[in-house]
């Protein structure tokens, strides 16, 4: 099945700094989601961005297919973006169609 | 208001008793997927439900059982051949049935075998 890796593996950062968490995957897609995790459990989705650049608030996230990765900025960052950030592609064919796989996931921590 | 409702939110059993947990959702959405997340780690496809009274196995179905005799609602049981049940399961839906869309969690299970 389709492979999923994200970088890095953790990151720690002063509030108001700018942070890029990437995904890699290692074949053609037909879905790309981020979702953040908080530190309860929950997870909510942030983009749904199988291509192209997307924009909301202080987050973006491009993706670009044909290069098989995608990037997530957060820009001013605070201390509740801390959490666990998840890249999760569905494959465009195969054993993969029709459902997500996830990356192992990025821990963001935000000091104040 | 719209979501998704996973019950219990804790639940303890001891080894060897089968476990049932509840995911209902009122989203009208066709798909429903359960996933399985272990400490530190990502999550990872139990089963899956495109449409009612159908369902596929994901990538780590053993030990595990579905049913999905309605749109809205799809249990897991865990039973006592999975060998190592603790863990936090998440339950998920989605509009499409073809392809999975954009998905939405519920608020988790977190299930300790004593």
């Amino acid at each position: 099945g389709i492979q999923v890796e994200q970088s890095p593996p953790d990151l720690i950062l002063q509030e108001g700094a700018n942070s890029t968490l990437r995904c890699n995957f290692s074949d053609s897609v037909n879905n790309l989601q981020w979702f953040h995790q908080n530190p309860w459990g929950q997870l909510i989705n942030l983009f749904y961005i199988p291509s192209g650049t997307k924009q909301n608030g202080r987050l973006s996230a491009t993706t670009v297919a044909t290069e098989r990765y995608s990037l997530l900025y957060i820009s001013s960052s605070q201390t509740t973006d801390s959490g666990v950030y998840f890249c999760a592609v569905e494959g465009a064919g195969g054993t993969s169609y029709g459902k997500l796989t996830f990356g192992q996931g990025t821990i963001l921590t935000v000091h104040p | 208001d719209g979501g998704i409702t996973q019950s219990p939110k804790y639940l303890f059993r001891k080894e060897g008793q089968n476990v049932t947990l509840s995911c209902e959702q009122n989203l009208n959405h066709d798909a429903m997927y359960w996933y399985r997340q272990d400490p530190g780690q990502g999550l990872r496809l139990i089963y899956y439900s495109q449409i009612v009274n159908d369902f596929q196995k994901g990538d780590i179905a053993e030990g595990y059982s579905v049913s999905r005799e309605k749109k809205e609602s799809f249990p897991l049981t865990v039973t006592s051949a999975q060998k190592n049940p603790t863990a936090f399961y998440l339950c998920a839906s989605s509009q499409g049935l073809v392809s999975t869309g954009e998905l939405f969690f519920g608020e988790g299970s977190r299930l300790t075998v004593l």
